[in-house]
Protein backbone atom coordinates (compact mmCIF):
# COMPACT_ATOMS: atom_id res chain seq x y z
CA UNK A 1 0.00 0.00 0.00
CA UNK A 2 1.56 3.40 -0.78
CA UNK A 3 2.32 5.65 1.70
CA UNK A 4 3.64 8.74 0.49
CA UNK A 5 2.07 9.53 -2.71
CA UNK A 6 3.47 12.41 -5.38
CA UNK A 7 1.39 13.42 -8.32
CA UNK A 8 2.34 13.76 -11.18
CA UNK A 9 5.23 11.37 -10.91
CA UNK A 10 6.08 12.96 -14.29
CA UNK A 11 6.02 17.02 -14.91
CA UNK A 12 6.59 19.01 -18.22
CA UNK A 13 6.16 22.74 -17.65
CA UNK A 14 7.11 26.09 -19.87
CA UNK A 15 9.88 28.04 -18.43
CA UNK A 16 7.91 31.18 -16.06
CA UNK A 17 4.52 29.01 -16.14
CA UNK A 18 3.40 28.41 -12.70
CA UNK A 19 3.60 24.62 -12.28
CA UNK A 20 2.19 22.66 -8.83
CA UNK A 21 3.63 19.52 -7.30
CA UNK A 22 1.36 17.26 -5.23
CA UNK A 23 2.04 14.84 -2.14
CA UNK A 24 -0.18 12.77 -0.20
CA UNK A 25 0.33 10.46 2.42
CA UNK A 26 -1.89 8.10 4.61
CA UNK A 27 0.26 7.57 7.64
CA UNK A 28 -1.37 10.54 9.61
CA UNK A 29 2.16 12.06 9.97
CA UNK A 30 2.54 15.54 11.11
CA UNK A 31 5.88 16.47 9.35
CA UNK A 32 5.81 16.84 5.69
CA UNK A 33 9.31 18.06 3.57
CA UNK A 34 9.90 19.07 0.13
CA UNK A 35 13.44 18.25 -1.23
CA UNK A 36 14.82 19.25 -4.53
CA UNK A 37 17.13 16.96 -6.48
CA UNK A 38 19.58 17.94 -9.20
CA UNK A 39 20.87 15.58 -11.52
CA UNK A 40 24.05 13.53 -10.35
CA UNK A 41 23.40 15.28 -6.68
CA UNK A 42 22.40 15.06 -3.12
CA UNK A 43 18.82 15.37 -2.05
CA UNK A 44 18.50 19.25 -0.72
CA UNK A 45 15.85 20.12 1.73
CA UNK A 46 13.67 23.46 0.67
CA UNK A 47 11.19 23.59 3.54
CA UNK A 48 8.62 21.57 5.62
CA UNK A 49 5.63 22.02 7.98
CA UNK A 50 5.31 20.75 11.13
CA UNK A 51 2.02 20.42 11.73
CA UNK A 52 0.65 23.88 10.75
CA UNK A 53 3.94 25.36 10.74
CA UNK A 54 5.92 26.14 7.77
CA UNK A 55 9.90 26.25 7.87
CA UNK A 56 11.73 27.52 5.21
CA UNK A 57 15.40 27.00 4.79
CA UNK A 58 17.54 29.79 4.82
CA UNK A 59 18.62 29.29 0.81
CA UNK A 60 15.42 28.44 -0.62
CA UNK A 61 14.56 30.48 -3.83
CA UNK A 62 11.11 32.66 -3.39
CA UNK A 63 10.37 31.33 -6.53
CA UNK A 64 9.53 28.30 -3.97
CA UNK A 65 6.20 28.17 -2.43
CA UNK A 66 4.86 25.45 -0.25
CA UNK A 67 0.73 25.09 1.12
CA UNK A 68 -0.35 22.37 3.26
CA UNK A 69 -4.07 22.51 3.51
CA UNK A 70 -4.76 19.63 5.87
CA UNK A 71 -2.24 16.66 7.30
CA UNK A 72 -2.74 14.63 4.22
CA UNK A 73 -2.08 16.79 1.78
CA UNK A 74 1.13 19.27 0.95
CA UNK A 75 1.90 21.16 -2.54
CA UNK A 76 4.92 22.72 -3.84
CA UNK A 77 4.41 25.65 -5.83
CA UNK A 78 7.06 26.87 -8.52
CA UNK A 79 5.83 30.22 -8.83
CA UNK A 80 7.86 30.79 -12.34
CA UNK A 81 9.76 28.02 -13.18
CA UNK A 82 13.43 28.55 -14.41
CA UNK A 83 15.41 25.87 -16.10
CA UNK A 84 17.61 25.76 -13.21
CA UNK A 85 14.44 24.30 -11.40
CA UNK A 86 14.52 20.95 -13.27
CA UNK A 87 14.79 18.27 -11.15
CA UNK A 88 13.25 15.80 -8.77
CA UNK A 89 11.09 16.79 -6.34
CA UNK A 90 10.69 14.27 -3.16
CA UNK A 91 8.01 14.28 -0.61
CA UNK A 92 9.07 12.83 2.71
CA UNK A 93 7.14 12.46 5.73
CA UNK A 94 7.50 11.76 9.69
CA UNK A 95 5.85 11.45 12.95
CA UNK A 96 8.13 13.42 15.81
CA UNK A 97 7.11 10.73 18.57
CA UNK A 98 9.76 10.30 21.04
CA UNK A 99 13.05 10.17 20.11
CA UNK A 100 13.23 8.44 16.95
CA UNK A 101 11.33 9.59 13.91
CA UNK A 102 11.65 8.15 10.80
CA UNK A 103 11.43 9.90 7.38
CA UNK A 104 9.46 7.83 4.51
CA UNK A 105 10.22 9.09 0.80
CA UNK A 106 7.67 9.29 -1.62
CA UNK A 107 8.84 7.86 -5.21
CA UNK A 108 9.16 11.49 -6.51
CA UNK A 109 7.86 13.83 -9.48
CA UNK A 110 10.52 14.26 -12.26
CA UNK A 111 9.91 18.06 -13.12
CA UNK A 112 11.48 19.03 -16.68
CA UNK A 113 11.19 22.76 -18.21
CA UNK A 114 11.37 23.74 -21.36
CA UNK B 1 26.70 24.66 9.60
CA UNK B 2 26.77 20.45 9.44
CA UNK B 3 28.89 19.24 6.23
CA UNK B 4 28.58 15.66 5.60
CA UNK B 5 31.12 14.36 3.37
CA UNK B 6 31.00 10.69 1.65
CA UNK B 7 34.35 8.93 0.14
CA UNK B 8 34.69 7.45 -2.74
CA UNK B 9 32.42 9.39 -4.78
CA UNK B 10 32.86 6.56 -7.74
CA UNK B 11 33.65 3.31 -7.14
CA UNK B 12 33.90 0.86 -9.46
CA UNK B 13 34.18 -3.06 -8.72
CA UNK B 14 34.36 -6.37 -9.36
CA UNK B 15 31.51 -8.50 -8.21
CA UNK B 16 32.50 -11.23 -5.22
CA UNK B 17 34.67 -8.25 -4.45
CA UNK B 18 34.33 -6.38 -0.85
CA UNK B 19 34.65 -2.50 -0.46
CA UNK B 20 33.51 0.22 2.57
CA UNK B 21 32.25 3.82 1.65
CA UNK B 22 32.72 6.41 4.32
CA UNK B 23 30.83 9.20 5.71
CA UNK B 24 32.35 11.81 7.59
CA UNK B 25 30.11 14.47 9.47
CA UNK B 26 31.57 17.58 10.65
CA UNK B 27 28.98 18.41 14.20
CA UNK B 28 27.64 16.03 16.65
CA UNK B 29 25.06 13.85 16.33
CA UNK B 30 24.08 10.47 16.90
CA UNK B 31 21.71 9.28 14.03
CA UNK B 32 22.35 8.14 10.44
CA UNK B 33 20.75 6.68 7.62
CA UNK B 34 22.01 5.35 4.61
CA UNK B 35 19.89 5.30 1.83
CA UNK B 36 20.00 3.51 -1.78
CA UNK B 37 19.11 5.09 -4.94
CA UNK B 38 18.69 3.42 -8.31
CA UNK B 39 18.86 5.75 -11.56
CA UNK B 40 14.97 7.87 -11.75
CA UNK B 41 13.85 6.74 -8.52
CA UNK B 42 13.09 7.93 -5.13
CA UNK B 43 15.60 7.06 -1.95
CA UNK B 44 15.31 3.31 -0.40
CA UNK B 45 16.20 3.46 3.13
CA UNK B 46 18.73 1.01 4.28
CA UNK B 47 19.68 1.27 7.45
CA UNK B 48 18.85 3.60 10.27
CA UNK B 49 21.35 4.07 13.25
CA UNK B 50 20.42 5.73 16.23
CA UNK B 51 23.72 5.35 18.86
CA UNK B 52 27.13 5.29 18.85
CA UNK B 53 28.76 1.74 18.03
CA UNK B 54 25.54 0.79 16.21
CA UNK B 55 25.92 -1.85 13.57
CA UNK B 56 23.01 -3.09 11.12
CA UNK B 57 23.24 -5.41 8.98
CA UNK B 58 20.83 -6.70 5.57
CA UNK B 59 22.28 -9.31 2.91
CA UNK B 60 25.92 -8.29 1.93
CA UNK B 61 25.71 -4.68 3.30
CA UNK B 62 26.55 -4.05 6.86
CA UNK B 63 26.25 -0.51 8.26
CA UNK B 64 28.02 1.28 11.20
CA UNK B 65 28.17 4.20 13.16
CA UNK B 66 30.91 5.65 15.31
CA UNK B 67 29.58 9.00 16.56
CA UNK B 68 33.28 10.19 18.92
CA UNK B 69 35.00 9.75 15.38
CA UNK B 70 31.96 11.53 13.47
CA UNK B 71 32.39 8.65 10.72
CA UNK B 72 29.78 6.00 9.53
CA UNK B 73 30.88 3.34 7.00
CA UNK B 74 28.80 1.26 4.70
CA UNK B 75 30.59 -2.14 4.16
CA UNK B 76 29.80 -4.39 0.85
CA UNK B 77 30.91 -8.12 0.89
CA UNK B 78 31.23 -10.31 -2.21
CA UNK B 79 29.31 -7.11 -4.31
CA UNK B 80 26.65 -8.54 -6.58
CA UNK B 81 25.57 -6.57 -9.87
CA UNK B 82 22.26 -6.22 -8.32
CA UNK B 83 23.75 -3.47 -5.67
CA UNK B 84 24.87 -1.11 -8.59
CA UNK B 85 22.97 2.16 -7.37
CA UNK B 86 24.17 5.29 -5.50
CA UNK B 87 24.34 5.52 -2.15
CA UNK B 88 23.27 8.36 -0.01
CA UNK B 89 24.27 8.99 3.90
CA UNK B 90 22.30 11.25 5.54
CA UNK B 91 23.25 13.12 9.15
CA UNK B 92 20.20 13.80 11.42
CA UNK B 93 20.11 17.11 13.25
CA UNK B 94 16.50 18.36 15.33
CA UNK B 95 15.20 21.30 14.87
CA UNK B 96 11.73 21.17 15.97
CA UNK B 97 11.25 17.96 13.48
CA UNK B 98 14.41 15.91 12.45
CA UNK B 99 15.90 17.27 9.54
CA UNK B 100 18.56 14.90 7.23
CA UNK B 101 21.77 16.45 5.82
CA UNK B 102 22.51 14.15 2.57
CA UNK B 103 26.27 13.19 1.96
CA UNK B 104 27.22 13.45 -1.99
CA UNK B 105 26.58 9.83 -2.85
CA UNK B 106 28.61 7.51 -3.77
CA UNK B 107 27.77 5.88 -6.88
CA UNK B 108 28.90 2.23 -7.32
CA UNK B 109 29.41 0.29 -10.46
CA UNK B 110 29.74 -3.96 -9.86
CA UNK B 111 30.75 -5.54 -12.83
CA UNK B 112 30.29 -9.04 -13.82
Amino acid sequence: DAMVIQNPRYQVTQFGKPVTLSCSQTLNHNVMYWYQQKSSQAPKLLFHYYDKDFNNEADTPDNFQSRRPNTSFCFLDIRSPGLGDAAMYLCATSRVLGAFHEQYFGPGTRLTVT
Amino acid sequence: ELKVEQNPLFLSMQEGKNYTIYCNYSTTSDRLYWYRQDPGKSLESLFVLLSNGAVKQEGRLMASLDTKARLSTLHITAAVHDLSATYFCAVVIIQGAQKLVFGQGTRLTINP
